[in-house]
């Protein structure tokens, strides 16, 4: 199994500050998908990033994969309590057909 | 939205019952999977489906039974539930497999508590 580790596990902050996030693996990927989850309700995906060293933007949101296709990061900037809920990050599992997923990044900020 | 609907929402049962969770997809996307989520591991894939009456395992299928006689219904059963069986479970479809362009769409989750 390609193990994607995702840290910090939980982070709260206030309102208005800058975050990142980081999804790790020892495994190459073809390509990482993160999603975002709300409480009682599934994933939505954000992105999808293929190209090591990519950056894709998403209003504040900001995603960058790493040159050697293993590792990835979400970037916050100016937190509003919207974005609170649960990043996951997935990438290609053994099957060929579904996602391995991290354990997440739970955020919570706070006005 | 996706039209993906899981039922039920939430269930209640006790140890050694069999239930059944459905999942029924309006998208006519030919694959489905079924993840449980629980704290501190994740989303975790218990069994997929890649067409009707074609079904695979995932990492966590012990315990766990599958069927897709429709493209779009997959059924998930658990024979015998057992406590370690409490989780959200969560069935997710896509267009296709290993496209970037293809994402997971995923349904609200079942809660299933076993007493």
């Amino acid at each position: 199994t390609q193990l994607l580790e995702q840290s910090p596990q939980f982070l709260s902050i206030q309102e208005g500050e800058n975050l990142t996030v980081y999804c790790n693996s020892s495994s190459v990927f073809s390509s990482l998908q993160w999603y975002r989850q709300e409480p009682g309700e599934g994933p939505v995906l954000l992105v999808t990033v293929v190209t090591g060293g990519e950056v894709k933007k998403l209003k504040r949101l900001t995603f960058q994969f790493g040159d050697a296709r293993k590792d990835s990061s979400l970037h916050i900037t100016a937190a509003q309590p919207g974005d609170t809920g649960l990043y996951l990050c997935a990438g290609e599992g053994n099957s060929g057909y579904a996602l391995n997923f991290g354990k997440g990044t739970s955020l919570l900020v706070t006005p | 939205d996706a039209g993906i609907t899981q039922s039920p929402r939430h269930k209640v049962t006790e140890t050694g019952t069999p239930v059944t969770l459905r999942c029924h997809q309006t998208e006519n996307h030919r694959y489905m999977y079924w993840y449980r989520q629980d704290p501190g591991h994740g989303l975790r894939l218990i069994h997929y489906s890649y067409g009707v009456k074609d079904t695979d395992k995932g990492e966590v299928s012990d315990g766990y039974s599958v069927s897709r006689s429709k493209t779009e219904d997959f059924l998930l059963t658990l024979e015998s539930a057992t406590s370690s069986q409490t989780s959200v479970y969560f069935c997710a479809i896509s267009e296709e497999a290993g496209d970037l362009n293809s994402p997971l769409h995923f349904g609200n989750g079942t809660r299933l508590t076993v007493t």
